[in-house]
């Protein structure tokens, strides 16, 4: 069964402490994702990648930074986390042949809490 | 930048009921997908229906796409508590090559 796995589900941070949160496929897919979902906003894109050390910004970029240093494995970066950074992350990926071209594997999610 | 709109927000029936969902979008697309998420869970992806098609089937899904509309609908037949999730269209964004872009999601209740 295709996977993409999500470090952590619950994940608990203080308030400037950098955080990582890492996804890894085992589907040899080209493009990953970030997305994060609040309550009544929906899932709003952070970052995506197409290809290893690509980077593409989404709609919500700041305070955010990706590495892409395995076609594996998509890690999203919180420089200094903050309270509004509390939130579900979800990673995905799909096939090269657009990012769009083709449906979306999503892990399970993180949910980071931010005190 | 939203792109596309689920209706209703939220829908509640019984068992072997029908329920249609909604999407509206605002730009030119090339695909139209729509995802299923279980509470707190990742989503999975249900259906791809393309620009050039009208409708499309998978098990008690159907998928209807009006471009001239700028509209998709979601049909659940029989419905079972199982389908008890929110479910969420996603477009392309208007610039050529971005990510999906997903709406805020119907939540479907479906009680026995």
């Amino acid at each position: 069964d295709v996977k993409v796995t999500q470090s952590s589900r619950y994940l608990v941070k203080r308030t400037g402490e950098k955080v990582f949160l890492e996804c890894v496929q085992d589907m040899d897919h080209e493009n990953m994702f970030w997305y994060r979902q609040d309550p009544g906003l929906g899932l709003r894109l952070i970052y995506f990648s197409y290809d290893v050390k690509m980077k593409e910004k989404g709609d919500i970029p700041e305070g955010y930074s990706v590495s892409r240093e395995k076609k594996e494995r998509f890690s999203l970066i919180l420089e200094s986390a903050s309270t509004n950074q509390t939130s579900m992350y979800l990673c995905a990926s799909s096939l090269f042949g657009g990012p769009t071209n083709y449906g979306y594997t999503f892990g399970s999610g993180t949910r980071l809490t931010v005190v | 930048s939203q792109q596309g709109e689920e209706d209703p927000q939220a829908l509640s029936i019984q068992e072997g009921e029908n329920a249609t969902m909604n999407c509206s979008y605002k730009t030119s697309i090339n695909n139209l997908q729509w995802y299923r998420q279980n509470s707190g869970r990742g989503l999975v992806h249900l259906i791809l229906i393309r620009s050039n098609e009208r409708e499309k089937h998978s098990g008690r899904l159907r998928v209807t796409l009006d471009t001239s509309k700028k509209s998709s609908s979601l049909l659940i037949t029989a419905s079972r508590a199982a389908d008890t999730a929110s479910y969420f269209c996603a477009t392309d964004a208007h610039q050529a090559g971005t990510a999906l872009i997903f709406g805020k999601g119907t939540t479907l209740s479906v009680s026995s």
